[in-house]
């Protein structure tokens, strides 16, 4: 079966451009994860979904990162103005049901900021 | 504060020899925590969680309360072990279910 999808894989934005991430999730799962990996660092919590409902937002960075899931399965990771400081590798995750702790990982977007 | 710390950065064993990577965490609760492993080009994937007690691949964990550690180990290292493996913490009074990730360490297994 396929897993979390994301895409693109890579992306160059000049610095001030806004960029999307696209998270597919697993058929089903109802919670959505969004995760920001620096170089060398693990990964940090951005925010969260369950359903539609963003729940969790408390992890972005500032106010130029937006988030949706406006139909409870396709999400997406918005930066507006992007900054050198946004380059990072950008991970979704998501899990099968509220309280399940097993998260499954996409690929994750790398995301050049020049 | 809730934290996850992994002092290696990098540890290399050669095949055969033990392995412990070691993992420590900061939380006033209980935690749920897990190890993740990530191996060359291929994405994060669970690796063992605690409360299931399972042993995977031939890795154990003991969740030590008292120490606050969750130490990831292995009897007999082999080369396919080589990967970045996080440690993670998931705070279970958060209601979110998010995962608080140590910075990582990398295995090395010498033929």
């Amino acid at each position: 079966g396929a897993g979390v999808s994301q895409s693109p894989r890579y992306k160059v934005a000049k610095r001030g451009q806004d960029v999307a991430l696209r998270c597919d999730p697993i058929s089903g799962h109802v919670s959505l994860f969004w995760y920001q990996q620096a170089l060398g660092q693990g990964p940090e919590f951005l925010t969260y979904f369950q359903n539609e409902a963003q729940l969790d937002k408390s992890g972005l960075p500032s106010d130029r990162f937006f988030a949706e899931r406006p139909e409870g399965s396709v999400s997406t990771l918005k930066i507006q103005r992007t900054q050198q400081e946004d380059s990072a590798v950008y991970l979704c995750a998501s899990s099968l049901e509220r309280g399940s702790y097993e998260q499954y990982f996409g690929p994750g977007t790398r995301l050049t900021v020049t | 504060a809730q934290r996850v710390t992994q002092p290696e950065k990098l540890l290399s064993v050669f095949k055969g020899a033990p392995v412990e990577l070691k993992c420590n965490y900061s939380y006033s609760g209980s935690p749920e925590l897990f190890w993740y492993v990530q191996y060359s080009r291929q994405r994060l994937q669970l690796l063992l969680r605690h409360i299931s007690r399972e042993s995977i691949k031939g890795f154990t964990a003991d969740l030590n309360k008292g120490e606050t550690s969750f130490h990831l180990k292995k009897p007999f290292a082999q080369e396919e072990d080589s990967a970045m493996y996080y440690c993670a913490l998931s705070p279970t009074t958060s209601g979110t279910y998010k995962y608080i990730f140590g910075t990582g360490t990398r295995l090395k297994v010498l033929a």
